[in-house]
C-alpha cells in the first residue's frame, strides 16, 4: 500500500521564478493538505483540498496556489519566489472522516530559493 | 492567537530514563490533540491522538499523553526510553470546526545507548 508520495525531493530555484510541487495521496485518501516547514520550525498549514476545491487556507499570500485532480492527487504552485520561501514543503493526506482523522505525511520537497 | 508551545527544544537522555515532553496550546473552543514523531530519515507519523473521552491516551511504542484541559496541556510521556526513540517530536492541535493543524516547533530527543 503506497503511502504519500511527493515529487521532486529537492528543487533549486532563483528569486522570481515559479515552482510546482506534486503530491499523490495514500491509497484510499480523498483529502490533501500542504504544509511549509522552515528550518527549526514546525509545519505551517498552507491549505487543504477536498473534492477538487480549496476548503481552508492558512496565512499564506496568493502567490501560493494549488489544485486537486479527480484522482485526488494535488499540486502546490508558488509564483514569484522569494528567498523566504526556502523550506521543506510537506503534503499530508487523510480520509474525510472527522471522527477518526489523522494525517499521513509524505517525505517532503526541499525547496531552495537562491 | 492560536498556538502550540513545546518547552524543550533539545532533550538528551540515557536509555531506560523516563521521558516527559511538555506541550501547551492556546486555542478557543474544542480541540483535538496529537503527537507526531519523525525518526531520522523518515516522514512524520502519528504517535497518538486525543479526540474525546479518557484524557490519558496511549500510543505506539509505549508512549502516552495526558490531556489536562485546565492547564491547556498535552504532555507526552514514556517510562523508559530506548535508543530507537531518538527522533523529533511535534505536538499539534486542531479545532473541531477547522481542518488546519497547528504544530509546535518540535523537540529533538537524543537517547544515548
Amino acid at each position: 500500500d503506497a503511502g504519500v508520495t511527493q515529487s521532486p525531493t529537492h528543487l533549486i530555484k532563483t528569486r522570481g521564478q515559479q515552482v510546482t510541487l506534486r503530491c499523490s495521496p495514500k491509497s484510499g485518501h480523498d483529502t490533501v493538505s500542504w504544509y511549509q516547514q522552515a528550518l527549526g520550525q514546525g509545519p505551517q498549514f498552507i491549505f487543504q483540498y477536498y473534492e477538487e476545491e480549496e476548503r481552508q487556507r492558512g496565512n499564506f499570500p496568493d502567490r501560493f496556489s494549488g489544485h486537486q485532480f479527480p484522482n485526488y492527487s494535488s499540486e502546490l504552485n508558488v509564483n514569484a519566489l522569494l528567498l523566504g520561501d526556502s523550506a521543506l514543503y510537506l503534503c499530508a493526506s487523510s480520509l474525510q472522516d472527522r471522527d477518526n482523522e489523522k494525517l499521513f505525511f509524505g517525505s517532503g520537497t526541499q525547496l531552495s530559493v537562491l | 492567537a492560536q498556538s502550540v508551545s513545546q518547552h524543550n527544544h533539545h532533550v538528551i537522555l540515557s536509555e531506560a530514563a523516563s521521558l516527559e515532553l511538555g506541550c501547551n496550546y492556546s486555542y478557543g473552543g474544542t480541540v483535538n490533540l496529537f503527537w507526531y514523531v519523525q525518526y531520522p530519515g523518515q516522514h512524520l507519523q502519528l504517535l497518538l491522538k486525543y479526540f474525546s473521552g479518557d484524557p490519558l491516551v496511549k500510543g505506539i511504542k509505549g508512549f502516552e499523553a495526558e490531556f489536562i484541559k485546565s492547564k491547556f496541556s498535552f504532555n507526552l510521556r514514556k517510562p523508559s526510553v530506548q535508543w530507537s526513540d531518538t527522533a523529533e517530536y511535534f505536538c499539534a492541535v486542531n479545532g473541531h470546526r477547522t481542518y488546519k493543524y497547528i504544530f509546535g516547533t518540535g523537540t529533538r530527543l537524543k537517547v544515548l545507548a
